[in-house]
Order: C-alpha cells, then structure tokens, then sequence
C-alpha cells in the first residue's frame, strides 16, 4: 500500500533562508506528484506539478523535484518570506491497470517563517 | 475563471439529519473526488469519480454516498451523519488530459453535534 511521508512536520525559520521540505512514497509507480500550499482553514492551492518522467519543476522562488527510483521529492523554497507561512501538502497519483487512478496525500510541513 | 465550488461552507448539524454538500467545477473535468481532513491524518479521499455514472470508493468510504449525473457535479451525501463525520471536506477535480493536475474547492467545515 502506498504511504506518503512528510518530514518535518513542522518548520520554523528566518526570513531568507533557502530551505527543502521533503516528501517520501513507498511505492515508485506513481503517475505524478503535486505540492500544495494550504493556508490555515483554507482550500489546497497547487504549486508545481511533476509528471513521473521529470526530473524538476521550476516556479518563481519554488523548485520541486522528483527521484522516482528512490521514492523521494523535495521543495526547495529560496529566500523564504513570511508570506510562504503555511501548510505545504505532496500528493501523488497512482494508476490501476483498469484505467482508474486515485491519490494519496501526505500529513504536510507546517512552516512558519518569522519575520 | 476556473473554479471548484462547494456549499456549503460551514455545517452545524445534528445526529441522523441527512445532508448533502454540492460541488460543481467549471472546467469540463472527467475527475471529480471528495475528500476529508483531520488533524494528524491529513486528507483522505472518500469518493472518487471517473466520469458521469461512474464513482468509485476511496479509502474511508463509510457513511458516505456520491452520485455523478452530471459530469459538471459530484454531491456529497451523508444519510445519517455521526460526530465522527465531524472534519473539514475538499472537492477537487482533475482533467483527464496530460497534466492531471488537481484542483481543490475552498472546503466545507462540517460540524456533527
């Protein structure tokens, strides 16, 4: 069964440091993987998205990438801002061989980055 | 502008009152799915839809039912909510095309008294 880790689960750093949340899944046959953002009693807003045959997504300040064979992805955030405070969630997307897919979602990194 | 909406927002309610929160996306999405969240689980999925006339159970499908009669919506039913149904709920939909990248309604807050 696949599991998705989120390590850690909580983050607390200085305005403009570069920091790598992480996101580990146990099975590698995954289709793609998702970061979200999820802000406090909000909906998910999507970051990036990595199909499985990339390596890395590139957005603004925001760099995921994707080792499949190891089972990993990371979030590289440069120069944090207290603004990127938030919940960060990694989903992935699993296909069946009947056609139909589903996705598993990690616990997510709760980080707040003071001012 | 493209969207996910759910209504509503926020539920009170009591033991055994049926209920249904809608959820209608704008998009022409094949994918429509719903979701729970609790502190410490992180989001499960409940139900999903492939396309109209065809769902199918997630991990923690009990207490829930879903119909997709049209593909623009996907209601959420709970014929006789518990507390423990008490969570906040997502709808999401994806598109059947090269990037299946989800989208998320803003949730519903459910309480179960």
């Amino acid at each position: 069964k696949q599991e998705v880790t989120q390590i850690p689960a909580a983050l607390s750093v200085p305005e403009g440091e570069n920091l790598v949340l992480n996101c580990s899944f146990t099975d590698s046959a995954i289709y793609n993987l998702q970061w979200f953002r999820q802000d406090p009693g909000k909906g998910l807003t999507s970051l990036l998205l990595i199909q499985s045959s990339q390596r890395e997504q590139t957005s603004g300040r925001l760099n995921a990438s994707l080792d499949k064979s190891s089972g990993r992805s990371t979030l590289y955030i440069a120069a944090s801002q207290p603004g990127d405070s938030a919940t960060y969630l990694c989903a992935v997307r699993l296909m069946y061989g009947s056609g139909t897919y589903k996705y598993i979602f990690g616990t997510g990194t709760r980080l707040k980055v003071l001012a | 502008e493209a969207q996910v909406t759910q209504n509503p927002r926020y539920l009170i309610t009591v033991t055994g009152k049926k209920l249904t929160v809608t959820c209608s996306q704008n998009m022409n999405h094949e994918y429509m799915s719903w979701y729970r969240q609790d502190p410490g689980l992180g989001l499960r999925q409940i139900y999903y839809s492939m396309n109209v006339e065809v769902t199918d159970k997630g991990d923690v499908p009990e207490g829930y039912k879903v119909s997709r009669k049209e593909k623009r919506n996907f209601p959420l039913i709970l014929e006789s909510p518990s507390p423990n149904q008490t969570s906040l709920y997502f709808c999401a939909s994806s598109s059947s095309g090269q990037r299946y990248e989800q989208y998320f309604g803003p949730g519903t807050r459910l309480t179960v008294t």
